[in-house]
């Protein structure tokens, strides 16, 4: 079957650095999504990996490895705004997105 | 980034009769459109893909007869509700891909009320 797995939630501080893991299994690869999500808004799309590595993005970073199929976003310089969902999503190989659960980002003062 | 617009990000409607959200592509054409639908505290759940001009592809458990799909231009599909129901309230969100794209990119969204 195909899955993606990422925390359902994570606690950090204002200020400071966060790192959202994503791992998937899914029959074919096209590319990987990360995307913010507030309460009651569409999502709003931060990354696009399709190659191994790094991706950068003002305070946003996404990796990717697709041997261990493993991805991060990387959020520094944490603001209370940042506190919403974020949700990994992988292209299949026959081209549909197929979704994370989300996690769900509490920024602390 | 392109944009895709939704319409309406709002509606309300009574038990029984029908709705319609409209997904247009501003800037691009879409040959691709995806439907989802969001239930309170969970992920997203993909409801249909449609191709231009092809017949859209419901996901298991996604009732074809109630929820309508029609992707009759390259930027404009449309999802029609039928005979709402009270527990069809929710949250629907279109998003759209052209020829050369891997990057779907997302409407605004709408929130289905029936009361």
């Amino acid at each position: 079957g195909q899955n993606i797995d990422q925390p359902t939630e994570m606690t950090a501080t204002e200020g400071a650095i966060v790192q959202i893991n994503c791992t998937y299994q899914t029959s074919g690869f096209n590319g990987l999504f990360w995307y913010q999500q507030h309460a009651g808004e569409a999502p709003t799309f931060l990354s696009y990996n399709v190659l191994d590595g790094l991706e950068e993005k003002g305070r946003f970073s996404s990796f990717l490895s697709r041997s261990k199929g493993y991805s991060y976003l990387l959020l520094k310089e944490l603001q209370m705004k940042d506190s919403a969902s974020y949700l990994c999503a992988v292209i299949g190989g026959n081209y549909q997105l197929i979704w994370g659960a989300g996690t769900k980002l509490i920024i602390k003062p | 980034g392109a944009v895709v617009s939704q319409h309406p990000s709002r509606v309300i409607c009574k038990s029984g009769t029908s709705v319609k959200i409209e997904c247009r592509s501003l800037d691009f054409q879409a040959t691709t459109m995806f439907w989802y639908r969001q239930f309170p505290k969970k992920s997203l759940m993909l409801m249909a893909t449609s191709n231009e001009g092809s017949k859209a592809t419901y996901e298991q458990g996604v009732e074809k007869d109630k929820f309508l799909i029609n992707h009759a231009s390259l930027t404009l599909s449309t999802l029609t509700v039928t005979s709402a129901h009270p527990e069809d309230s929710s949250f629907y969100i279109c998003s759209a891909r052209g020829t050369s794209d891997t990057e779907a990119f997302f409407g605004q969204g709408t929130r289905l009320t029936v009361v």
